[in-house]
């Protein structure tokens, strides 16, 4: 099917393990985002890409590494998941964003992911 | 530093009540705000942009820029209303920042 997807859609990990949430669009946007979401402080912006091999820190960057090989795909990986990346994730995409006209943002349905 | 708030955490109210959920920004540039909204169960989804100055679903939302505001508003709330609203700021060359997020609650 056309759109965003994600996955998993759940994920329950240890402390310290590496965890890839996976973020696949087929519309051929330029930019894709990784936002997380939690209670008291909404969506943070965790990463961004304005095309492959472009990314660039957002708000909330540290403990995160993403990389965009292809258009489609932005792959989010904590390398050590520590309790505080608890959270649910969302990736988007857009066609554009900035000065040169922002695109609306399409939203994938969701990691939720439980660092024990 | 660019900022967007909104100071309401949960907003209760009957339906045909009027709604205003409020939005404070700030932004050194020409701001370009947005208000997006997440039913249950549903994905994140646009529902206005102020340059745009439509109505979707009976919203509407007026940019101004004395008060720095992006308040939403309806006249008339329904019970499908119900769900949570992020208002957004577009960081020129970046992307979007969100705020908290208000929880609409209508009930009847």
């Amino acid at each position: 099917d056309a759109g965003i997807t994600q996955s998993p859609r759940y994920k329950i990990t240890e402390t310290g393990r590496q965890v890839t949430l996976m973020c696949h669009q087929t519309w051929s946007h330029s930019y894709m985002f990784w936002y997380r979401q939690d209670l008291g402080h909404g969506l943070r912006l965790i990463y961004y890409s304005a095309a492959a091999d472009i990314t660039d820190k957002g708000e909330v960057p540290d403990g995160y590494v993403v990389s965009r090989s292809k258009t489609e795909n932005f792959p989010l990986t904590l390398e050590s998941a520590t309790r505080s990346q608890t959270s649910v994730y969302f990736c988007a995409s857009s066609e554009a964003a900035g000065t040169s006209g922002t695109g609306e943002l399409f939203f994938g349905e969701g990691s939720r992911l439980t660092v024990l | 530093a660019q900022r967007v708030t909104q100071p309401e955490k949960l907003l209760s109210v009957f339906k045909g009540a009027p709604v205003e959920l409020k939005c404070n920004y700030s932004y050194s540039g020409s701001p370009e705000l947005f208000w997006y909204v997440q039913y249950s169960r549903q994905r994140l989804q646009l529902l206005l942009r102020h340059i745009s100055r439509e109505s979707i679903k009976g919203f509407t939302a007026d940019l101004n820029k004395g008060e720095t505001s992006f308040h939403l508003k309806k006249p008339f709330a329904q019970e499908e209303d119900s769900a949570m609203y992020y208002c957004a700021l577009n960081q020129a060359g970046t992307a979007l920042i969100f705020g908290k997020g208000t929880t609409l609650s209508v009930s009847s």
